[in-house]
């Protein structure tokens, strides 16, 4: 079975540019996670879909930020424009929304903002 | 607010046991779950309680009270491979975590 796919690996860009995150959770997983993990801290959840709808946002920064699940399988998450404290590792995660909840981990997007 | 404490780091020595506590206070709880990351990977899910008492899974092993707000993530039969970060993360319902600030733990020789 393939796990959450994430691309880029590694993005390097300059303040007030924009950036684009894409996430492929694993095949038939209905809800969808997007998290920062900033250094030496732990993930925080941005994001979390359940097929194309948004649970919740609450902490997502909708000024800046936004995502999209269009057809309910892959997703995308957009940064613009993008400030130095967006520096982190941005995390997509999948589950199959059992009764215990075991989240299952993309490799991570390192973003360093310049 | 939701906030989990744990230790920020812990030092132990091959072969021996090891405890990380956890503490929480969140607006809403499901359970307790507890992931691994080592350096540059991803969070690997390790244990989760949803009632009171031991979870045994392998040389690793999970516990929750309740009604103390707290568990903790037994290792034992330390190996140098589990020299990581370990997160425990509270399911504050809607399957979403909020994680901990992790606890380092290096394994010496």
């Amino acid at each position: 079975e393939a796990g959450v796919a994430q691309s880029p690996r590694y993005k390097i860009i300059e303040k007030r540019q924009s950036v684009a995150f894409w996430c492929n959770p694993i095949s038939g997983h209905a809800t969808l996670y997007w998290y920062q993990q900033i250094l030496g801290q732990g993930p925080k959840l941005l994001i979390q879909f359940q097929n194309n709808g948004v649970v919740d946002d609450s902490q997502l920064p909708k000024d800046r930020f936004s995502a999209e699940r269009l057809k309910g399988v892959d997703s995308t998450l957009k940064i613009q424009p993008a400030k130095l404290e967006d520096s982190a590792v941005y995390l997509c995660a999948s589950s199959q929304g059992q009764v215990y909840n075991e989240q299952f981990f993309g490799p991570g997007t390192r973003l360093t903002v310049l | 607010g939701q906030s989990l404490e744990q230790p920020s780091e812990v030092t132990a020595v091959e072969g021996a046991i090891v405890q990380i506590n956890c503490t929480y206070q969140t607006s809403g709880f499901y359970g307790l779950s507890w992931y691994q990351q080592h350096d540059g990977g991803a969070p690997t899910f390790l244990s989760y309680n949803g009632l009171d008492g031991l979870e045994e899974t392998g040389r690793f092993s999970s516990f929750l009270s309740r009604s103390d707000s707290y568990g903790y993530l037994l290792l034992q039969e330390l190996q140098m491979k589990d020299s990581a970060s370990y997160f425990c993360a509270v399911d504050t319902g809607r399957r979403a975590l909020t994680f901990g600030s992790g606890t380092r733990l290096q394994v010496q020789p």
